[in-house]
């Protein structure tokens, strides 16, 4: 069975400030993707990167990085700069495609970034 | 390239009435996802299609629930006799292939009166 864990529920920043969600995830499969996804207001899911079970490097986008830490089974999303317009909820989810990549989603966190 | 469509946006209907949903995917995206998502939680799985085929179904689907893909194209997601439980999002999810990420739709916001 699969299981993605999103323990923080809410995050409050101030825009400008930095923000690391966590994300750990369980899984017996050996080949497997980890996923964030991010829902603004108007519901929408919006893809924001995969990793592969075999890729532990960091990456960064802009203001976005993950760092993906097998040894932990986490896969967490820091937003550099937070700008009101990350407001929103942020999901983790786990495919494999021993399982039909069906997507297992964590609780999400929600973003609210102030002026 | 046009992203998945899904039709209603919005549904209202009374408890015991059928309802029907519509999935476009992405052009050539031979697989397409079922989630649902109630408020506050994150999308669960329902069934997938490769290509016509359906391939796997959640025991969250229970036999009320229906889902076909005809040609290989559009999806629907049938639910009969609704019930207040039912109220939640629906939303649809293509992908190319078996490894490619998933690209979602707006949903379909149920509410049962």
């Amino acid at each position: 069975a699969q299981k993605v864990t999103q323990a923080q529920t809410e995050i409050s920043v101030v825009e400008k400030e930095d923000v690391t969600l966590d994300c750990v995830y369980e899984t017996r499969d050996t080949t497997y993707y980890l996923f964030w996804y991010k829902q603004p207001p108007s519901g929408e899911l919006v893809f924001l990167i995969r990793r592969n079970s075999f890729d532990e490097q960091n990456e960064i986008s802009g203001r976005y990085s993950w760092n993906f830490q097998k040894s932990t089974s986490s896969f967490n999303f820091t937003i550099t700069a937070s700008q009101v317009v990350d407001s929103a909820v942020y999901f983790c989810a786990l495919s494999a495609p021993a399982a039909g990549n069906k997507l297992t989603f964590g609780g999400g966190t929600r973003v609210l970034v102030k002026p | 390239d046009t992203g998945v469509s899904q039709d209603p946006r919005h549904k209202i209907t009374k408890r015991g009435q059928n309802v029907t949903f519509r999935c476009d995917p992405i052009s050539e995206h031979n697989r397409l996802y079922w989630y649902r998502q109630t408020l506050g939680q994150g999308p669960e799985f329902l069934t997938y299609f490769q290509n016509e085929a359906q391939l796997e179904k959640s025991r969250l689907l229970s036999d009320r629930f229906s889902a076909e893909r005809p040609k290989g194209s559009f999806s629907t997601l049938e639910i009969q006799r609704t019930e207040q439980g039912d109220s939640a999002m629906y939303l649809c999810a293509s992908s190319f292939e078996r490894d490619q990420p998933q690209h979602f739709g707006d949903g379909t916001r149920l509410s049962i009166l």
